[in-house]
């Protein structure tokens, strides 16, 4: 299995600040059709998850565009150009390329 | 807009069992593979089985693989998760997900609470 590992488990932010997250696969997640199924879930507080960034860098509909994701090979980031109250929750990356689906510990998000 | 919606969740005696549906709208559902994916209260997320569009091929974790069926019925819109022979560690909050166009897992609702206690 892939093994995600994400970093830092908690980020205090102050509204109007940038964050940012970084998840690290224990292989690359590279499909055999080509594509880095890497995924960013937003979940915030007693809802379900949320896609956010898909194939690393893709903002999914209706995503705000301070969310931005990048990296390649085993090392990738999601950045939040300038936080905002609502973004308060716990955020994981997820890897598609091979079952069994695996997602990183989570990252708590939280405003200062 | 596409909806997915979980029902048949509920408290369980460990060795029971439990079957859980979501009924899907807003695309065709025929065309979309499908996950169920799970959260433990207060932990992360762990993906459970998932199933093509058409139900000829199936998958599972490890954790429930012989004890869980993942099944499906286009003509109604439903996904469904057979558990049985449940064990307290499955006690969690079940997602159906739809495995989008992308190749992503994209769309997921609201959860279905499973608790298994004596």
């Amino acid at each position: 299995d892939i093994v995600m590992t994400q970093t830092p488990l908690s980020s205090p932010v102050t509204v109007g600040q940038p964050a940012s997250i970084s998840c690290r696969s224990s292989q690359s997640p590279v499909h055999s059709d080509g594509n880095t199924y890497l995924s960013w879930l937003q979940q915030r507080p007693g809802q379900p998850p949320r896609l956010l960034i898909h194939k690393i860098s893709n903002r999914f509909s209706g995503v705000p565009d301070r969310f931005s994701g990048s990296g390649a090979g085993t090392d990738f980031t999601l950045k939040i150009s300038r936080v905002e109250a609502e973004d308060v929750g716990i955020y994981y990356c997820m890897q598609g390329a091979q079952l069994p689906y695996t997602f990183g510990q989570g990252t708590k998000l939280e405003i200062k | 807009q596409v909806q997915l919606v979980e029902s048949g969740g509920g408290v369980v005696q460990p060795g029971r069992s439990l079957r859980l549906s979501c009924a899907a709208s807003g695309f065709t559902f025929g065309s979309a593979g499908m996950h169920w994916v799970r959260q433990a209260p207060g932990k992360g997320l762990e993906w459970v089985a998932a199933i093509w569009d058409d139900g000829s091929s199936k998958y599972y974790s490890d954790s429930v693989k012989g004890r869980f069926t993942i099944s499906r019925d286009n003509s109604k819109n439903t996904l469904c998760l057979q558990m049985n022979s449940l064990i307290v560690e499955d006690t969690a909050v079940y997602y159906c997900a739809r495995w989008g166009p992308f190749g992503d897992i994209d769309y997921w609702g609201q959860g279905a609470l499973v608790t298994v206690s004596s």
